[in-house]
């Protein structure tokens, strides 16, 4: 078990470019999250996916962000147009769903900065 | 909505000392966790807390879930300068999960 990884780890673009990022989770977890952190602040909930479906999104996730887990393995996550309040570290989560009490575990997440 | 209010928001402590850090909710959860984020990290989970009143122990870690469901606390015994880093509370509620704003932790050896 290698535990949940991301890719990149680090991520710089210009303003109004799209940029995509991948998180592969733990082999036997059906549930899958995407969290974004801004200094200073502890995670904030972006979506979360039951194996291929997306089941919940925040209002934080605008339109110009999507999420995709088309085999209910990884997940990439998308955003397009950039802008510099995007910069933040992304982080991926993956748990087992198959209990009520279940607990969510990270990865590394992705630090993306908009220039 | 809830809030979760976690608190020091910093503390700076001498090695050896112990330290303890709450969360308080405005809502009744199911699970409380304690997670710790070293710099440019994801959050590693510490202690997962399921009942009310339990209290569990990780080494030099303890944390309690409050009898009311709405607080709990983490202990660290005798810190270590590997302490050092974010410590976040967070509630988990069916999949609806939220943390604190963290506690950030120096140890000062």
């Amino acid at each position: 078990d290698t535990g949940v990884s991301q890719d990149p780890r680090h991520k710089i673009t210009k303003r109004g470019q799209n940029v995509t990022f991948r998180c592969d989770p733990i082999s036997e977890h059906n549930r899958l999250y995407w969290y974004r952190q801004t200094l200073g602040q502890g995670p904030e909930f972006l979506t979360y996916f039951q194996n291929e479906a997306q089941l919940e999104k925040s209002r934080l996730l605008s339109d110009r962000f999507s999420a995709e887990r088309p085999k209910g393995s990884f997940s990439t996550l998308e955003i397009q147009r950039t802008e510099q309040g995007d910069s933040a570290m992304y982080l991926c989560a993956s748990s087992w769903g198959g209990t009520v009490q279940e607990t969510q575990y990270f990865g590394p997440g992705t630090r993306l900065l908009v220039l | 909505g809830q809030q979760l209010n976690q608190s020091p928001q910093s503390m700076f402590i001498q090695e050896g000392e112990d330290v303890s850090m709450n969360c308080t909710s405005s809502s009744i959860f199911n699970t409380w966790l304690w997670y710790k984020q070293d710099p440019g990290e994801g959050p590693v989970l510490l202690i997962a807390l399921y009942k009310a009143g339990e209290l569990t122990s990780n080494g030099r870690l303890t944390a309690q879930f409050g009898i009311t469901r709405k607080d709990s606390f983490l202990n660290i015994s005798a810190s270590i300068p590997s302490d050092v880093g974010i410590y976040f509370c967070a509630e988990l509620n069916n999949n609806d999960m939220r943390f604190g704003a963290g506690t950030r932790l120096t140890v000062k050896p």
